[in-house]
């Protein structure tokens, strides 16, 4: 079956430094969304891409989606304490709104 | 204030009792879906549904049973039938179509505990 893969699992870094999380789909996704976990929480939307290279920014967050539609990528530049969290990418599949998530990347920011 | 509610926050149970989550949401949302999260795991679906009284098995269906006759309501039944139901379960919900996808709104999360 489909399958999205994340990486890394997890990341450590001082805060300041950049941190970047892939996603790779098994086949062509038709849009990938972006939702992030706070420790103890439950998983917030951040973002939906759609269209092959499309790249959306988030005041420190950007977003790519791959031009074959197959991997996606999200990056964060100079982190603070309050980037900490899981964050997921989830893929649609089928004809609904079916989503398949990524394992997640969770994020250790160190002040 | 509109969102969805889970209940309860933590639920302890004895191996071989059947339990059911309660998910409700008032946001208006045709779709809805239940996921179970284990550490250091994606979320991974159990069942959803687009409409009242339809519903669908999702990946990892087996040992849960679903219902959805209201389209504010969609209670999650883990039964005994299920061999690792320890887990934290999140509800869903969503505008449903085909064609396009939406951003899911997810509830606060039940922790299920079953010794």
């Amino acid at each position: 079956g489909q399958q999205v893969m994340q990486i890394p699992q997890y990341q450590h870094v001082q805060e300041g430094e950049d941190f970047t999380t892939y996603c790779n789909s098994s086949t062509t996704l038709s849009n990938i969304q972006w939702y992030k976990q706070r420790p103890g929480g439950h998983p917030v939307f951040l973002i939906q891409l759609v269209k092959s290279g499309e790249v959306k920014k988030q005041k420190r967050l950007t977003f790519q989606f791959g031009e074959a539609k197959k991997n996606s990528s999200l990056h964060i530049t100079a982190t603070q304490t309050t980037d900490v969290g899981t964050y997921f990418c989830a893929g649609r599949a089928g004809g609904y709104n079916k989503l398949i998530f990524g394992a997640g990347t969770r994020l250790a920011v160190h002040p | 204030d509109g969102g969805i509610t889970q209940s309860p926050k933590y639920l302890f149970r004895k191996e071989g009792q059947n339990v059911t989550l309660s998910c409700e949401q008032n946001l208006n949302h045709d779709a809805m879906y239940w996921y179970r999260q284990d550490p250091g795991q994606g979320l991974r679906l159990i069942y959803y549904s687009q409409i009242v009284n339809d519903f669908q098995k999702g990946d990892i269906a087996e040992g849960y049973s679903v219902s959805r006759e209201k389209k504010e309501s969609f209670p999650l039944t883990v039964t005994s039938a299920q061999k690792n139901p320890t887990a934290f379960y999140l509800c869903a919900s969503s505008i449903a179509g085909r064609g396009s996808s939406y951003e899911q709104y997810f509830g606060p999360g039940t922790r299920l505990t079953v010794t």
